[in-house]
């Protein structure tokens, strides 16, 4: 399975602090994607980071790639309670034309 | 009005029984997908399409059958519910900006099969 993997499967923090949480993927990609998902809800498109880019920012949210480590990360900066949802990348592997999701992390900021 | 339309949103049936899922968008996106989501193994895709011609098996298609009626409608049937179909069921609509593909997801269809 292309599957990514995210690390940690949850994360707990206190409002203000930062999150972050990686995403590893084992073949070569063309772009890779973060959603985020309120519980039991769809997926919302937070950013994406082409193979060719090493890092994005949009608002709270700064998203990493390190291609020769197939690996990615999301931070979202000073958290609030409403960020709270499970985050997923969805790898876009060359040629597939089709979006391959990791296993998520569960983020849980408190008040 | 949501983009991306999903129906029913919660049904119950029995092992056997032949299921239908409908999804409508109106985003006027030609690509389309079906993908269902278990705890802890985040989403699999099951099938998709790229236009109304146009139907792919994903990764677990075994089971499931579908039907691009339109540009903005497609379905999913599970032809003969197993309980191991239990599940939370999204549709999904993308658009293709510079090679790269951003997908559009339904409220979700939440399955039981008993």
């Amino acid at each position: 399975s292309q599957q990514g993997e995210e690390d940690p499967q949850a994360l707990s923090i206190q409002e203000g602090e930062n999150a972050t949480m990686n995403c590893s993927y084992k073949t070569s990609i063309n772009n890779l994607q973060w959603y985020r998902q309120n519980s039991g809800r769809g997926l919302v498109h937070l950013i994406l980071i082409r193979s060719n880019e090493r890092e994005k920012h949009s608002g709270r949210l700064r998203v990493t790639l390190d291609t020769s480590k197939k690996s990615s990360s999301l931070l979202i900066t000073a958290s609030r309670a409403a960020d709270t949802a499970s985050y997923f990348c969805a790898t876009d592997h060359t040629g597939f034309q089709k979006l391959v999701f990791g296993t998520g992390t569960r983020l849980l900021v408190s008040p | 009005d949501a983009d991306v339309t999903q129906t029913p949103r919660n049904r119950i049936t029995k092992t056997g029984k032949r299921i239908m899922l409908e999804c409508s968008q109106t985003k006027g996106h030609d690509r389309m997908y079906w993908y269902r989501q278990d705890p802890g193994l985040g989403l699999r895709l099951i099938y998709y399409s790229f236009d109304v011609k146009d139907i792919n098996k994903g990764e677990i298609s075994d089971g499931y059958s579908v039907s691009r009626q339109a540009q903005a409608k497609f379905s999913l049937s599970l032809e003969s519910a197993i309980p191991n179909q239990t599940a939370l069921y999204f549709c999904a609509t993308a658009y293709t900006s510079g090679g790269a593909d951003t997908q559009y997801f339904g409220p979700g269809t939440r399955l039981t099969v008993l």
